[in-house]
């Protein structure tokens, strides 16, 4: 039962167009999600994050929606550049009310392909 | 500033031997978490810790075994090797629980 759910395998898109990838997840209990890229042969790097007080949160060419009632986020670069092109993770955790989490759910991840 | 480290890079082993992964990290971080991703998968939680001394269960724990005996470290050991073990190994950390910070992976191969 997967809670976390990316259903675009791959997305391709063209040089300095808009990307938008796109995440949905069953479990209401998740309160925070988060944006992670990940290379060939390397570790995942944080990108971007979001709290479920906000609705919107923007790191320069990265944007990140979130809609609580749909249980969907998605990320948004603008614009798209050649470096970009990576597998892109969305993840999500419950924060207990003193701090701390048990750990991040993740979804399969979406390969974004930037075409020059 | 190194992050979180993690040794080795790359491991064969036969099933039924036994190894440890090696995770540091330098950032004094309390929070620490093994996950392993398999191809095609997203990432799955094996182990976490909150503190030294303390370490619970994540999603898939069967077959792992972990300690957290400083700040620092949190190794994760794999006693009877077998062919489903074969993923790749993520450690990363974390100051307050919420954003974490990965290493390069570990590749592991069991034949």
């Amino acid at each position: 039962d997967q809670q976390v759910k990316q259903n675009s395998p791959s997305l391709s898109v063209q040089e300095g167009r808009i990307s938008i990838l796109n995440c949905d997840y069953t479990n209401s209990m998740f309160d925070y999600f988060l944006w992670y890229k990940k290379y060939p042969a390397e570790g995942p790097t944080f990108l971007i994050s979001i709290s479920s007080i906000k609705d919107k949160n923007e790191d320069g060419r990265f944007t990140v929606f979130l809609n609580k009632s749909a249980k969907h986020l998605s990320l948004h670069i603008v614009p798209s550049q050649p470096g970009d092109s990576a597998v892109y993770f969305c993840a999500a955790s419950f924060m207990y009310s003193g701090g701390g989490a048990d750990g991040l759910t993740f979804g399969k991840g979406t390969h974004l392909i930037i075409q020059p | 500033n190194a992050g979180v480290t993690q040794t080795p890079k790359f491991r064969i082993l036969k099933i039924g031997q036994s190894m440890t992964l090696q995770c540091t990290q330098d950032m004094n971080h309390n929070y620490m978490y093994w996950y392993r991703q398999d191809p095609g998968m997203g990432l799955k939680l094996i182990y976490y810790s909150v503190g030294a001394g303390i370490t619970d269960k994540g999603e898939v724990p069967n077959g792992y075994n972990v300690s957290r005996s400083t700040t620092e470290d949190f190794p994760l050991r794999l006693e009877l090797a077998a062919p489903s073990q074969t993923s790749v190994y993520f450690c990363a950390s974390s100051l307050r629980g919420d954003t974490q910070y990965f290493g390069p992976g570990t590749r592991l191969t069991v034949l």
